[in-house]
């Protein structure tokens, strides 16, 4: 069965300082493993992905996600936090090994990130 | 860009009412979802379709149906709603998964928040 932990519901940290959002996954699978975004009262935005090769991926608004296979994580990071990145972060999941249900993703339960100036 | 519209931002209705939530997305995406937001509960899927006609039930599909006649348009249908049915819906698209198709992200709507007295 494939799941998702995001084991903190609150990450804080201070405008400038480096930020990490934390994900952990299990599938039977290669997993495909994305990040998304929420701001309050939106839908979900897409961040960024990691498929197969280089385990740094690069994404939107200057975000990177480490995909660690040992430790299977799929850690969200970022250099320098910005105010304007406090939000809802999704971790989720698609196992293509899966049959009838190629195409969905599993979320985590979401990390609240909150960047004080 | 790829547009999800859902076409209510919010609902309110009496218990027992019966309420269409309806989604339209415009890439001409094979798959959609229906997935229901709640808080410390992160993202649950509800049904999803891969094809016109098609669907499947995810994994909180009691109280629910869904209609998908056209390729663009996936309607989620609540026949006699109750309190436990208060929550933000979100509808999502992408292309069908197989081959490449394995890394397309979901493409997500504002999402509606319906609430039910």
């Amino acid at each position: 069965a494939q799941s998702v932990a995001q084991p903190e519901d609150q990450v804080n940290v201070a405008e400038g300082n480096p930020l990490t959002v934390k994900c952990t996954y299990s599938v039977s699978g290669n997993p495909y493993l994305f990040w998304y975004v929420q701001y309050p009262n939106r839908g979900l935005q897409f961040l960024l992905k990691y498929i197969t090769g280089d385990n740094l991926v690069k994404g939107s608004y200057g975000f990177e996600a480490e995909f660690n296979k040992s430790q299977t994580s799929f850690h969200l990071k970022k250099p320098s936090a910005l105010v304007s990145d406090s939000a809802l972060y999704f971790c989720a999941v698609r196992d293509p090994s899966r049959g009838s249900t190629l195409g969905r993703l599993y979320f985590g339960r979401g990390t609240q990130l909150t960047v004080w100036p | 860009d790829v547009k999800v519209t859902q076409s209510s931002r919010y609902l309110v209705k009496r218990t027992g009412e019966k309420v269409f939530l309806e989604c339209v997305q415009d890439m001409d995406h094979e798959n959609m979802f229906w997935y229901r937001q709640d808080p410390g509960l992160g993202l649950r899927l509800i049904y999803f379709s891969y094809d016109v006609k098609m669907k499947e039930k995810g994994d909180i599909p009691e109280g629910y149906s869904v209609s998908r006649e056209k390729k663009e348009r996936f309607s989620l249908i609540l026949e006699s709603t109750s309190t436990n049915q208060t929550s933000m819906y979100l509808c999502a698209s992408s292309l069908r998964s197989g081959g490449s198709s394995y890394n397309s992200p979901l493409h997500f709507g504002n999402g509606t928040r319906l609430t039910v007295t």
